[in-house]
């Protein structure tokens, strides 16, 4: 059964900062996905990551996969008020269609 | 884009009614699925649906059962609402996986009051 974890729960950082959220999974995860949600809404798609090595970038945030170290990360670059929302990451056992999702890291960017 | 939709953004309901809540998706994908989503316990799978007809348990199917008569939509159904099913509840859909990334997309969600 397919565990993720994802650390830290919490994040408050200044703007201008950069910081990194990390997503660990237990078993073999042939994708990763990264999602945002902000407060009261759903679950918006950020990125797919598809292979060992796989680094996506969209705007501030960069998200890449180490499917050797079963970790993910997405990385936050000089962070801005807008970026403040909750973060997911899911992963996809080999078979099937469900995704196993973490806990979430609740990110507060400062002025 | 990808349109996911669902019945209603809020709803009250008492104990022991029974509650529908509807999905629809409009992107002809074969996977649908329902999560509730409640504080300190991130998103639990509660029923899912990879084809008309079928359907699937996910962790907490207790007190829900779903239906699925036409490819589009995903029905949940509180057979009788308790004070405990109070929470959000989140439609969601995917292609096959084979077929793309598997990416699910996220209806806006349902806020389910049950008094």
């Amino acid at each position: 059964e397919l565990k993720v974890e994802q650390n830290p729960l919490f994040l408050s950082m200044q703007e201008g900062k950069n910081y990194t959220i990390y997503c660990n999974y237990s078993t073999t995860s042939d994708r990763l996905y990264w999602y945002r949600q902000d407060p009261g809404k759903s679950l918006e798609s950020l990125f797919v990551l598809l292979s060992n090595g796989a680094v996506k970038q969209e705007g501030r945030l960069m998200a890449s996969l180490d499917t050797k170290a079963r970790l993910s990360t997405l990385h936050i670059t000089a962070a801005v008020h807008d970026l403040s929302a909750t973060y997911f990451c899911a992963g996809k056992e080999t078979s099937g269609s469900r995704l196993t999702f973490g806990e979430g890291t609740q990110l507060t960017v400062n002025p | 884009d990808v349109k996911v939709t669902q019945s209603s953004r809020y709803l009250v309901k008492r104990t022991g009614e029974k509650v529908f809540l509807e999905c629809v998706q409009d992107m002809d994908h074969e996977n649908m699925f329902w999560y509730r989503q409640d504080p300190g316990l991130g998103l639990r799978l509660i029923y899912f649906s990879y084809d008309v007809k079928m359907k699937e348990k996910g962790d907490i199917p207790e007190g829900y059962s779903v239906s699925r008569e036409k490819k589009e939509r995903f029905s949940l159904i509180l057979e009788s609402a308790s004070t405990n099913q109070t929470s959000m509840y989140l439609c969601a859909s995917s292609l096959w996986a084979s077929g793309g990334t598997g990416t699910q997309y996220f209806g806006p969600g349902t806020r389910l009051l049950v008094l």
